[in-house]
């Protein structure tokens, strides 16, 4: 089965500093999608990014930035410039087949909370 | 706006008795899923339906009945609560299978089981 691991339970930085969160994924499908989701303490999941096995092109998004490896089987995630803003849990996911005709879940990992320092 | 709808936001419910949380999308959406949350283990999936009529058993569906008679609503039932079940609920949406269609979660129900 499809497994999501996110080793960092907890991340505590000073704003301003840059912070890499850590997915390393484990499937045994060629094709599979990959996202990560925002958590902040209001509770609704926020979708950050969707990325497909075949590109392995690193992806930026202002202060967000993402870097997808398949020979390391990671999919990490930084930001640069943290900001308290940006406080909350993040979950890394796998989409994972359900049937065999298309439908598949996602498979989250257990999530990192970030706390940004003031 | 469009999106999912969750009712209740939350809910605090005694061991055994029943209730039933609803979903609702008006994105006309053919996939409906439930997962629940649960600290330190990520979201999983409790039940999906892939259209009207439908419904099917994801990774933990013991205890949680559905219901899926019209497109827009996916309705989760608790027949008989435990305290296992404390958790806080997400129902999510797709408009088709797979996942380069994107999901649409709903902002959650925290349900606790006395």
């Amino acid at each position: 089965a499809q497994k999501v691991t996110q080793a960092q339970t907890e991340i505590s930085v000073v704003e301003k500093e840059d912070v890499t969160l850590d997915c390393v994924y484990e499937t045994r499908d060629t094709t599979y999608y990959l996202f990560w989701y925002k958590q902040p303490p209001s509770g609704e999941l926020v979708f950050l990014i969707r990325r497909n096995s075949f590109d392995e092109q690193n992806e930026i998004s202002g202060r967000y930035s993402w870097n997808f490896q398949k020979s390391t089987s990671s999919f990490n995630f930084t930001i640069t410039a943290s900001q308290v803003v940006d406080s909350a849990v993040y979950f890394c996911a796998l989409s994972e087949p359900i049937t065999n005709f298309g439908n598949e879940k996602l498979t989250f990992g257990t999530g990192t909370r970030l706390t940004i320092i003031p | 706006n469009a999106g999912v709808t969750q009712t209740p936001k939350f809910r605090v419910l005694k061991t055994g008795q029943s209730m039933t949380l609803l979903c609702a999308q008006d994105m006309n959406h053919e996939y409906m899923y439930w997962y629940r949350q649960d600290p330190g283990m990520g979201l999983r999936l409790i039940h999906y339906s892939v259209g009207e009529g439908t419904t099917a058993k994801g990774e933990v569906p013991d205890g949680y009945n559905v219901s899926r008679l019209k497109k827009q609503n996916f309705l989760l039932g608790l027949e008989s609560a435990a305290p296992s079940q404390t958790s806080v609920y997400f129902c999510a949406s797709s408009y088709g299978g797979g996942p380069s269609y994107g999901y649409t979660f709903g902002s959650g129900t925290r349900l606790t089981v006395v």
